[in-house]
């Protein structure tokens, strides 16, 4: 059964930080990883999609790599703003089919 | 991207009533769809699978009976909680694929608020 992992919980960080959020997966036979934006009481963004192949992805100021091998996917976000203070996810997509499997989380709070 | 439209947003009903949630594929035909539950502060859990068509299938601990899934057209999957308990109360999401291993789309969410 797969496990996705996102280390830290959280994070707090001033503003124009750059930072690294963690995501680990216990089943390497992925078909893709997501990450997902959540803000409080709404619905998900999805930020970037990494299919297994790719090695990363890259979107303005974020960018996703993925080690399917180690099962690791980390998620840059470079000079951090508040606005992008949120809950950030990954999820990975099994072969199987497509179901997602979510990690925890990682809420990230950006002070001005 | 494809769009995924469901509701409503957000919902309060008494404790004994039951509640529809509607998940539609606005552009696409989906022939899978999946039903997510978000408790507060926890991660999105799988609740089931609808697969236009056939009966749904559900993850081990969410009772079918309770969370009834219909899934009868290619672009409209619905999940009703039936005799809704306080213990109902969270946030409802539905994902939509054209297919095996693409995509996922994902609607909006419903808040559930069970008094």
């Amino acid at each position: 059964k797969q496990e996705v992992t996102q280390i830290p919980a959280a994070l707090s960080v001033p503003e124009g930080e750059n930072l690294v959020l963690n995501c680990s997966f216990t089943d390497s036979a992925i078909y893709n990883l997501q990450w997902f934006r959540q803000d409080p009481g709404k619905g998900l963004t999805s930020l970037l999609l990494i299919q297994s192949s790719q090695r990363e992805q890259t979107s303005g100021r974020l960018n996703a790599s993925l080690d399917k091998s180690s099962g690791r996917s980390t998620l840059y976000i470079a000079a951090s703003q508040p606005g992008d203070s949120a809950t950030y996810l990954c999820a990975v997509e099994n072969n199987a089919g497509n179901m997602l499997t979510f990690g925890g989380g990682t809420r990230l709070m950006v002070k001005p | 991207g494809a769009v995924v439209s469901q509701h409503p947003s957000w919902v309060i009903c008494k404790s004994g009533t039951s509640v529809k949630i509607e998940c539609r594929s606005l552009d696409f035909q989906a022939t899978t769809m999946f039903w997510y539950r978000q408790f507060p502060k926890q991660s999105l859990m799988l609740m089931a699978t609808s697969n236009e068509g056939s009966k749904a299938t559900y993850e081990q601990g969410v009772e079918k009976d309770k969370f009834l899934i219909n899934h009868a057209s290619l672009t409209l999957s619905t999940l009703t909680v039936t005799s809704a308990h306080p213990e109902d109360s969270s946030f409802y999401i539905c994902s939509a694929s054209y297919t095996a291993n693409t995509e996922a789309f994902f609607g909006q969410g419903t808040r559930l608020t069970v008094v």
